[in-house]
């Protein structure tokens, strides 16, 4: 258990509404990420974080905005959700070199926009 | 960020051995090989993962190349619960985006 959650893990929101996505970890560590995740399309890096307060982009990041106030939470907020949103959407955390850098995702969360 | 290669899809039948080739030729001496494994509707999940010499677990063994540039993911006998999307990604601890490619899908037929 690499201690990251994911919240909501499911929700369904009108077109033009707000998001907020929400990954918590429970051990301290600096990388965090969000990827989306569509049909035919792999896990593509909306933003990630390297600690409190920095953040930088990732290849999808247009329409999506991200904070990370604490070191435990990650959000990521579609200001006016689209259609074109509509995804799965994967936190993920970064371990450190002693551990080689692993990899751990969260369960993923199920956004659909109507 | 150093890219890798793999083949869109590999079929294997059940019970047999697995290898899943990815190239790394641009990978840089701090790089470490990783692999991970995306079962539908779940979160991709880690495998293996090594730095220059082979490396085995309980899930699977990681055969890297003497000079690194490529390396092979090998599942002993596949199962049927091994059909997944299978990623290979370099990490650095000097990297903090990270790029996933389409990875491998792997088929595993009774």
């Amino acid at each position: 258990d690499a201690g990251i959650t994911q919240s909501p893990r499911h929700k369904v929101t009108e077109t033009g509404t707000p998001v907020t996505l929400r990954c918590h970890q429970t051990e301290n560590h600096r990388y965090m990420y969000w990827y989306r995740q569509d049909p035919g399309h792999g896990l593509r890096l909306i933003h990630y974080s390297y600690g409190v307060k920095d953040t930088d982009k990732g290849e999808v990041s247009d329409g999506y905005s991200v904070s990370r106030s604490k070191t435990e939470d990650f959000l990521l907020t579609l200001e006016s959700a689209t259609s074109s949103q509509t995804s799965v959407y994967f936190c993920a955390i970064r371990f450190d070199l002693s551990s080689g850098n692993t990899i751990y995702f969260g369960e993923g969360s199920w956004l659909t926009v109507v | 960020d150093a890219k890798t290669t793999q083949p869109n899809s590999m079929e294997s039948n059940e019970e047999e051995p697995v290898h899943l080739p990815c190239n790394h030729s641009t990978i840089s001496g701090t790089d470490y090989i990783h692999w991970y494994r995306q079962l539908p509707s779940q979160g991709p999940e880690y495998v293996i993962h090594g730095l220059t010499s082979n490396v085995n677990n309980r899930m699977a063994s990681l055969a890297i190349a003497e000079d690194r540039k490529s390396s092979t993911l090998i599942l002993h006998r596949a199962t049927l619960r091994d059909a997944a999307v299978y990623y290979c990604i370099l990490i650095s601890g000097n990297t903090g985006k990270l790029i996933f490619g389409q990875g491998t899908t792997l088929q595993v037929k009774p």
